[in-house]
């Protein structure tokens, strides 16, 4: 009963490092997604993906990168992590264009000191 | 421009009662999708309910209901016989067929049931 898996939960980053997390979906979903959650500002689109071997941008992507090589799996990098970077992440997943039930994982704590 | 409105940063309701939180958007295109989801302090994001915007009836899922009035634009989620466990943040989000891939949140509002 997966569903939608993200590793790590928590991470704590000195500025300048790097790190990469990850988001694995077990629905062979196509369309994949990684949010930030802010106090105040909800959920933010960094990321997304509509199928394997594509990424696009959302909302606020500077600073971060993303890969999706396999369907079930989209990474989220940071290059040069940054306190502004500081929240938390969520990856979801969507069936497909059709599908409208969006699923997310439990979030991962990222705090850059 | 903001594409989800929710004005009630924090609610109160008392256990048993109802209570309503709400949500307005922005949208020109007819196709689109309203949800409701709920963030408990563990912090995952459980869906609630779904609203077509071509659906002619308000959604209804238990002790969940969404009062969808289109021509307002407001999409606000009834909570009835609040339970202790109703205590959470809740966010309105939408999907619309000119974004199509993205669904938009709003800022969500923070429910506490009072015992």
């Amino acid at each position: 009963n997966a569903g939608v898996t993200q590793t790590p939960k928590f991470r704590v980053l000195k500025t300048g490092q790097s790190m990469t997390l990850l988001c694995a979906q077990d629905m062979n979903h196509e369309y994949m997604y990684w949010y930030r959650q802010d106090p105040g500002m909800g959920l933010r689109l960094i990321h997304y993906s509509v199928g394997e071997g594509t990424t696009a941008k959302g909302e606020v992507p500077d600073g971060y990168n993303v890969s999706r090589l396999k369907k079930q799996n989209f990474l989220l990098g940071l290059e040069s992590a940054a306190p502004s970077q500081t929240s938390v992440y969520f990856c979801a997943s969507r069936m497909d264009r059709v599908g409208n039930t969006i699923y997310f994982g439990e979030g991962s704590w990222l705090t850059v000191v | 421009a903001q594409k989800i409105t929710q004005t009630q940063p924090g609610m109160f309701v008392q256990e048993k009662e109802a209570v309503t939180l709400d949500c307005t958007y922005d949208t020109s295109d007819p196709s689109y999708g309203l949800f409701w989801y709920k963030q408990p302090s563990s912090g995952e994001m459980i869906f609630l309910i779904y609203q077509g915007s071509y659906d002619q009836q308000n959604a209804t899922e238990g002790r969940y209901s969404l009062n969808f009035q289109k021509a307002r634009k407001s999409a606000n989620l009834v909570i009835s016989a609040s339970q202790l466990g109703d205590s959470a943040m809740y966010f309105c989000a939408m999907r619309d067929r000119k974004t199509g891939n993205q669904f938009y949140f709003g800022t969500g509002t923070s429910l506490t049931v009072i015992p």
